[in-house]
Parts: structure tokens; sequence; C-alpha cells
């Protein structure tokens, strides 16, 4: 089975701009989960999606949203860029028992 | 609260020797504890996982970790390092409460000497 992907797997983008990363989940996971990894605040959770539907989210302001598609792949998005959001932003997609395998990143840089 | 933490940032071994880096929770639910490894600029790989069946978890590299309730600890081991083994690990803990969202602790880094 292919793993997860995850395009671009790098971007370079301005303070104020928008970003959307994409995610295509294990053939036949339906729940994706989205993480920030920073050097300062190490891994953070985002947010999850399962059927199309936000089941959790984290600790992060309304600029950062998502979305997943009747296929299972997800969208992440970014709007109005902050330097601070320069990071690598992983997905993950579950298996029935809970563990979660992950694609290998967006490595995000605002400038 | 539920949390996690690994008492080593940085631990050093020699290659050929045994791996230990420890990490302990809290939750107030049954968890579900897994060790993840990332390499340089690489995601992050799923190493074991303990969802409630055995105590003594193996996974793949020749790792394995000891689920111990009394302990709230969940330690990873190696007998023997590999150059290879070098890179960053993560202990992490998700509980039935709580979906799916993991929350991991802040890394140890594991140096692999000649």
């Amino acid at each position: 089975k292919a793993g997860v992907t995850q395009t671009p797997r790098y971007l370079i983008k301005t303070r104020g701009q928008q970003v959307t990363l994409s995610c295509s989940p294990i053939s036949g996971h339906r729940s994706v989960s989205w993480y920030q990894q920073t050097p300062g605040q190490g891994l953070q959770f985002l947010f999850e999606y399962f059927s199309e539907t936000q089941r959790n989210k984290g600790n992060f302001p309304g600029r950062f949203s998502g979305r997943q598609f009747s296929n299972s792949r997800s969208e992440m998005n970014v709007s109005t860029l902050e330097l601070g959001d320069s990071a690598l932003y992983l997905c993950a997609s579950r298996t029935i028992d809970g563990a979660q395998y992950f694609g290998p990143g967006t490595r995000l840089l605002v400038l | 609260a539920q949390s996690v933490t690994q008492l080593d940032s940085h631990v050093s071994v020699s290659e050929g020797t045994p791996v230990l880096l420890r990490c302990n929770y809290s939750s107030s639910y049954s968890p579900s504890l897994f060790w993840y490894v990332q390499h340089p600029n690489k995601g992050l790989q799923l190493l074991l996982k303990y969802t409630s069946a055995a105590t003594l978890v193996k996974g793949i590299n020749g790792f394995e970790a000891e689920f111990k309730k009394s302990e709230t600890s969940f330690h990873l081991t190696k007998p023997s390092a590999h150059m290879s083994d070098a890179a960053e690990y993560f202990c992490v803990v998700t509980f039935s409460g709580g979906y799916n969202k993991l929350i991991f602790g802040a890394g140890t880094r594991l140096a692999v000497h000649p």
C-alpha cells in the first residue's frame, strides 16, 4: 500500500499571503489529522477529520482551517500568514487500532 | 490532563551498547501509547504501539517498550545500538476520550558514536 502523501513538500510564502496544503491518506483510511512541528513548540495537534467532518481541534487561531473530501483526501489552509507559521506541517492517517501513520510533511517558510 | 514527559532531551550511546529512552505519561483515561522516530528532514515513523494488550511491546528495528501502569512509564529500549538509530524519538499518548488527538512528548535526540 502506498503511504501518506503530502504536497507540496516545500513552500515559501510572504507574510499576509495564504497557503493550502494537501494530504492523501493511506488507501482505506478515513481519518486524517494535521500537526504543526516547530523547534520551539514541538509537535502540536491542529485538527482531525473523519468522513468529511472535523472531529477534534487543537488550540490554534481561526486562520488555520481544513477540510476533507469524500475520497478522504484532506486540505489545510492558513490565511494571513505570519512569520511564526513557518514550520513543518505533518499529516497522518489512522488505522482502526489507533496508530497514526505520517506523511513526509510540507515545510513552509514564511518571509 | 493528559501529558507526556520524556525525561532526557539528549541521549548518547556507543554503537553496540544498549539504548534506554525514558517516558512517563499522565492520563485520566486508559491510554494508548506509541513511540515514533524521526530522522533528519523526514516524517515520523511508527516504531511500536501499546493499546491495552501485552504490556511488553515489540516494534521494528529491534526496539521494544514496556508499559508499567504502576509507574506510569513506557520506556523504549534496544539491546544493541546501531549507527542508523541516530534520530529523534517521540513518546506519544492518546486516550479513548480524546478521539484521535495525539499528545507528543518533547522528544529525545539519540546520538550513536562509533
